[in-house]
């Protein structure tokens, strides 16, 4: 199966601060996504990173607070802006589309944030 | 409008007794299924997932999910539970797009326990 890491795992982080998670994954994908998750509870697909274009955001998400990078179809990062004690959730970072199995996405292990 | 729906909750089963865990959803076009599996603190791992062909599809860890067409359903299934199958339980839907990978529609999830 396919491997897609994060960076950081998890972070405490203060109010009104930005973080910015990394995903990689181990072969070139023509998708990726990033969600975010409550503990417990389901997934929200927060937008599409597109690679060489800007991400497409779901209805709720915007770009000026979650601005998303993929400069290649191996790497995307999103970023967490002027964060709030909302924010705190899991981010996953999700990829599709890979060379050998071009109809699954595979799921990252996930950022867990907690915002105080 | 693509939706999912898990009914439950919460599932209880003993080890060694069969399980099920029930999903139902709505596409407008022909239907991509997917069942994950999210244990504590990790990301979601794939188990298993239904494209075409074969109404029972066999994953991972001995689960298997038959699909239904009329009652647009896609229930997991596992002939013997066991404690480590203990876990939340996520389907999703993708609607067929041809070579385009489109987005996922997840239900809202199902804890399983397994006591043993």
């Amino acid at each position: 199966s396919a491997v897609i890491s994060q960076k950081p795992s998890r972070d405490i982080c203060q109010r009104g601060t930005s973080l910015t998670i990394q995903c990689q994954v181990d072969s070139q994908v023509t998708m990726m996504f990033w969600y975010r998750q409550q503990p417990g509870q389901s997934l929200t697909l927060i937008a599409t990173a597109n690679q060489g274009s800007e991400a497409t955001y779901e209805s709720g998400f915007v770009i000026d607070k979650f601005p998303i990078s993929r400069p290649n179809l191996t790497f995307s990062t999103l970023t967490v802006s002027n964060m709030s004690p909302e924010d705190s959730s899991i981010y996953l970072c999700s990829a599709g589309g890979f060379p050998r199995v071009t109809d699954t996405q595979y799921f990252g292990p996930g950022t867990r944030l907690t915002v105080l | 409008a693509q939706s999912v729906a898990q009914p439950e909750d919460q599932v209880n089963v003993a080890e060694g007794n069969p399980l099920t865990v029930k999903c139902t959803y709505s596409v407008s076009g022909n239907p991509y299924l997917f069942w994950y599996v999210q244990y504590p603190n990790r990301g979601l791992q794939f188990l298993l997932k239904y494209i075409t062909g074969d109404n029972l599809v066999k994953g991972s860890y001995g689960f298997e999910a038959e699909f239904n067409k009329s009652q647009t359903s896609f229930h997991l299934k596992k002939p013997s539970a066991l404690v480590s199958d203990s876990a939340l339980y996520f389907c999703a839907v993708r609607e067929d797009r041809g070579s385009t990978l489109g987005r996922l529609y997840f239900g809202r999830g199902t804890q399983l326990t397994v006591w043993p």
